[in-house]
């Protein structure tokens, strides 16, 4: 079967660093996404990663660790913007269809 | 370059009747796929279509549930006798033709919240 387990909630101040972490348990895995949702808009694309390793873009980064099964997303020098859902979401090999995990809610706080 | 379209926006049903929800792809995208997402979960893969073609609808309910994607106009998802539980965000994504790494980003429409009274 298909798992993918984030937090479902988390909490921070403007200004700092936090990290959200994605574990996936899937077959035929090709990469992981993260993306931003806002409350009641569509989902936006933040990161793709495919190899193992940090891709860095902006304040946002986000970490794959193939055989551990394991992401994260680092987001730094926190707004109040920030707040929003971020999903972890693996791309399966031959399809490209997408499984999402639930979503961590995070909320900034000045 | 106008982004994925969906309309409506918000639809309201009686138990019953039927929805149908629209989405337009991106220009120049040929993959089209269709997410639900019920209140407080995440986005569950409903079904991967091309044009005239269903790749994948190993996420769609075995009934009263259809889609299509016409070589003319947009994909169409049908929920007929919608019952309260397809009370949902139905959000459309498009991709273009698949890359060698598999990183086709989804570009994801507003969606649709549909409501069943």
């Amino acid at each position: 079967g298909q798992n993918i387990d984030q937090p479902t909630e988390m909490t921070a101040t403007e200004g700092a660093i936090v990290q959200i972490n994605c574990t996936y348990q899937t077959s035929g895995f090709n990469g992981l996404f993260w993306y931003q949702q806002h409350a009641g808009e569509a989902p936006t694309f933040l990161s793709y990663n495919v190899l193992d390793g940090l891709e860095e873009k902006g304040r946002f980064s986000s970490f794959l660790s193939r055989s551990k099964g394991y992401s994260y997303l680092l987001l730094k020098e926190l707004q109040m913007k920030d707040s929003a859902s971020y999903l972890c979401a693996v791309s399966i090999r031959n399809t490209d269809k997408l499984i999402f995990g639930t979503g961590t809610r995070l909320q900034v706080f000045p | 370059n106008a982004g994925v379209m969906q309309n409506p926006r918000h639809l309201v049903r009686r138990r019953g009747q039927e929805a149908r929800l629209r989405c337009s792809p991106m220009k120049g995208h040929s993959h089209v796929y269709w997410y639900r997402q019920l209140p407080e979960e995440g986005l569950k893969f409903m079904v991967y279509l091309q044009k005239e073609n269903i790749i994948d609808e190993s996420g769609m309910p075995k009934e009263r549930f259809s889609a299509e994607f016409p070589k003319e106009g947009p994909s169409i998802l049908r929920i007929q006798q919608v019952v309260r539980g397809d009370s949902a965000a139905y959000f459309c994504a498009s991709s273009p033709i698949m890359g060698e790494l598999g990183d086709n980003e989804q570009f994801f429409g507003p969606g649709t919240r549909l409501t069943v009274l």
